[in-house]
């Protein structure tokens, strides 16, 4: 069946240092992939999503390109700030002709910036 | 409303009891879904309403969840006889169209003691 699989966390880094979360996926037919974040004590909030290869997604310098290759969707960001800490989740749309178009979730990714 | 709504944000329950947790998705919004978070996991789906379609309850854990949607509007998800393993963060979303522009919930933290 289809699955994503992300990068353990958690992610350390200092402010400025570039980001990246890698993310990978097994689908059948063309999935959308999509990158959701959660803030501390917040709700997950939809970053960027991607809906064809080759697409690339970008949102608050945040970026990441739909590789059907590699099948990957890794997200990159060029300099972090400490306003970025939150969990990052990478997520497949069930959308290759299925009744349900549910969204499929990675683990999530721990991101932690420090000053 | 302005976007989706869950009631109780947190809810501590005895082993063994029945809980109901309630959302109220955006108005308009035609498709509906639960998901489970729990410490150290993703998210795992629960439930998906789409329309008049039947429900999809492929990723219900147990004949101990049962979920509902009236009137195409908010939707209650309830779970008979808690186990401490029920313990999780409940999330709730919805969109215009299945599987695009999700807009979640803040969730209720659920804890069985």
């Amino acid at each position: 069946g289809n699955s994503v699989t992300q990068m353990e966390g958690p992610v350390t880094l200092s402010e400025e240092a570039f980001l990246t979360i890698n993310c990978t996926y097994t689908a059948t037919g063309y999935p959308s992939l999509f990158w959701y974040v959660q803030y501390p004590g917040e709700g997950l909030q939809l970053l960027l999503k991607a809906t064809k290869a080759d697409d690339k997604g970008s949102n608050k310098g945040f970026e990441a390109t739909y590789r059907k290759e590699t099948t990957s969707f890794h997200l990159e960001k060029g300099s972090v700030q400490v306003s970025d800490s939150a969990v990052y989740f990478c997520a497949l749309s069930d959308g290759s002709g299925g009744a349900t178009n549910k969204l499929i979730f990675g683990t999530g990714t721990l991101l932690a910036v420090q000053p | 409303g302005a976007g989706v709504s869950q009631s109780p944000s947190n809810k501590v329950t005895e082993k063994g009891k029945d809980v109901e947790l309630r959302c109220d998705p955006i108005s308009g919004h035609t498709a509906l879904y639960w998901y489970r978070q729990s410490l150290g996991q993703g998210l795992e789906f629960l439930i998906y309403f789409q329309g008049n379609s039947a429900p999809d309850k492929s990723g219900l854990p147990s004949d101990r969840f049962s979920a509902e949607r009236t009137g195409g509007s908010v939707s209650t998800l309830t779970i008979q006889r808690t186990q401490q393993e029920d313990s999780a963060v409940y999330l709730c979303a919805s969109s215009l169209v299945g599987g695009r522009g999700y807009t979640f919930g803040s969730g209720t933290r659920l804890t069985v003691v």
